[in-house]
């Protein structure tokens, strides 16, 4: 069945760029997501790609996506104390009939 | 301010007993979906609703149910909570027709069964 997996902790120090890696199994998903998820809130989206695009970028968040090695990862620029979050990697196909599948997130934490 | 609203945000609830965990979108999207949340487990799908009158089951659907009587609302009952269903659970809802199926989530409700 379709799959996603990611590291369960991550730590950069302030300033440092941050990259959250992510692999899926289902080939023919359409949509990548990463959700944010700050403490005790809901998660909220930051970003996603089309999987014919091999990359995104919007302000400090790139996102690259390896479509043949199905392995997608978001990088955080210059990373603040307030991207400390757990980060969601998700898979899915187009429309709201199709089911998104989400991995375990990774939990960022900033050292000074 | 459009969204979802989940309620209870917290409830302690004794093994055997039943309880519904509600949520109402005011963005008037057509699907609907519950998720709970384990740590290191990540969201796992419980049931979903693609439209009003319509219901299927997720990854783990044993042990809860819903309904969707309206577009509005999607509430979540536990016939009989037993102790593994002590969780976060989130609400979320979307509405895309095509492209991207981003998921809008209320901000959670944590169950706990004793």
């Amino acid at each position: 069945g379709e799959d996603v997996e990611q590291s369960l902790f991550l730590s950069v120090r302030e300033g440092d760029s941050s990259v959250i890696n992510c692999t899926y199994t289902d080939s023919s998903s359409t949509y990548l997501y990463w959700y944010k998820q700050e403490p005790g809130a809901g998660l909220q989206l930051l970003t996603y790609i089309f999987s014919n695009m091999d990359m995104k970028q919007d302000q400090r968040l790139t996102v690259l996506l390896n479509k043949k090695d199905k392995h997608l990862s978001l990088r955080i620029a210059d990373t603040q104390t307030g991207d400390s979050a757990i980060y969601f990697c998700a898979e899915g196909g187009s429309s709201s009939a199709s089911k998104i599948i989400f991995g375990s997130g990774t939990r960022l934490s900033i050292r000074p | 301010i459009a969204g979802i609203t989940q309620a209870p945000t917290s409830q302690i609830l004794a093994a055997g007993r039943r309880m519904t965990l509600r949520c109402t979108q005011d963005m008037r999207h057509n699907a609907m979906y519950w998720y709970r949340q384990d740590l290191g487990l990540g969201l796992r799908l419980i049931h979903y609703s693609n439209t009003a009158g319509t219901t299927g089951k997720g990854e783990v659907p044993d042990g809860y149910s819903v309904s969707r009587a309206n577009t509005d609302d999607f509430p979540l009952t536990l016939a009989s909570a037993v102790p593994s269903q002590t969780s976060v659970y989130f609400c979320a809802s979307s509405d895309s027709a095509s492209g991207a199926n981003v998921l809008t989530f209320g901000a959670g409700s944590r169950l706990t069964v004793l």
